[in-house]
């Protein structure tokens, strides 16, 4: 069984801060890594995928993946209180399967 | 973006009943849907993957008689929840694959209240 790892939280970090939100994960063949945020009562939303070793910035969000260590990062540069969700790391498995980790809640603090 | 709908979106009903959730693909055609259940406070579960025109492939625990998935074309699957009892109740969620970069949209989820 494929698994993914996160720090349930929640992370508080102040308003205009930088969170960063970390994820493991088990399948070293695994090639393609997701983030998605999840605010409460209503269901995922995409904000980046990355393939390649390395950092992917789009505005505030930074993604960034390390194969090698099997871990990928979601950074936001600075957060809102709009930012507070959960959001799920997921890794895409063989027959297009998304495997999810349980969530980091992210509290900004304004 | 690739926008997913799911109707309805909140629903009752009594136990015994049968229940059908939509869920289209609206401006792409999907290759593959996906349905979820979340339980409060927990995280996403895959029930089964659907591919266009082909029989539902289902995730270990997940009764298949007890949830029907159709996937008539490649922008519309409906998941049928049969005999729904309380237990069922829950937050059932659909993605589709497809698009740019073969990316999972979800839609935006259909609440579940079985009385």
């Amino acid at each position: 069984q494929k698994e993914v790892e996160q720090n349930s939280g929640p992370l508080s970090v102040p308003e205009g801060a930088i969170a960063s939100l970390n994820c493991t994960y088990s399948d070293r063949g695994s090639q393609s890594f997701f983030w998605y945020r999840q605010y409460s009562g209503k269901s995922p939303e995409l904000i980046m995928s990355i393939y390649s070793n390395g950092d992917k910035e789009d505005g505030r969000f930074t993604a960034q993946l390390n194969k090698a260590s099997q871990y990928v990062s979601l950074l936001i540069r600075d957060s809102q209180p709009s930012d507070s969700a959960t959001y799920l790391c997921a890794v895409r498995e063989y027959g297009n399967k998304l495997v999810f980790g349980a969530g980091t809640i992210l509290r900004v603090k304004s | 973006g690739a926008v997913v709908s799911q109707h309805p979106s909140r629903v009752i009903c009594k136990s015994g009943t049968s229940v059908k959730i939509e869920c289209r693909s609206l401006d792409f055609q999907a290759t593959t849907m996906f349905w979820y259940r979340q339980f409060p406070k927990q995280s996403l579960m895959l029930m089964a993957t659907s591919n266009e025109g082909s029989k539902a492939t289902y995730e270990q625990g997940v009764e298949k008689d007890k949830f029907l998935i159709n996937h008539a074309s490649l922008t519309l699957s409906t998941l049928t929840v049969t005999s729904a009892h309380p237990e069922d109740s829950s937050f059932y969620i659909c993605s589709a694959r497809g698009g740019k970069g073969e990316t999972q949209y979800f839609g935006p989820g259909t609440r579940l209240l079985v009385l």
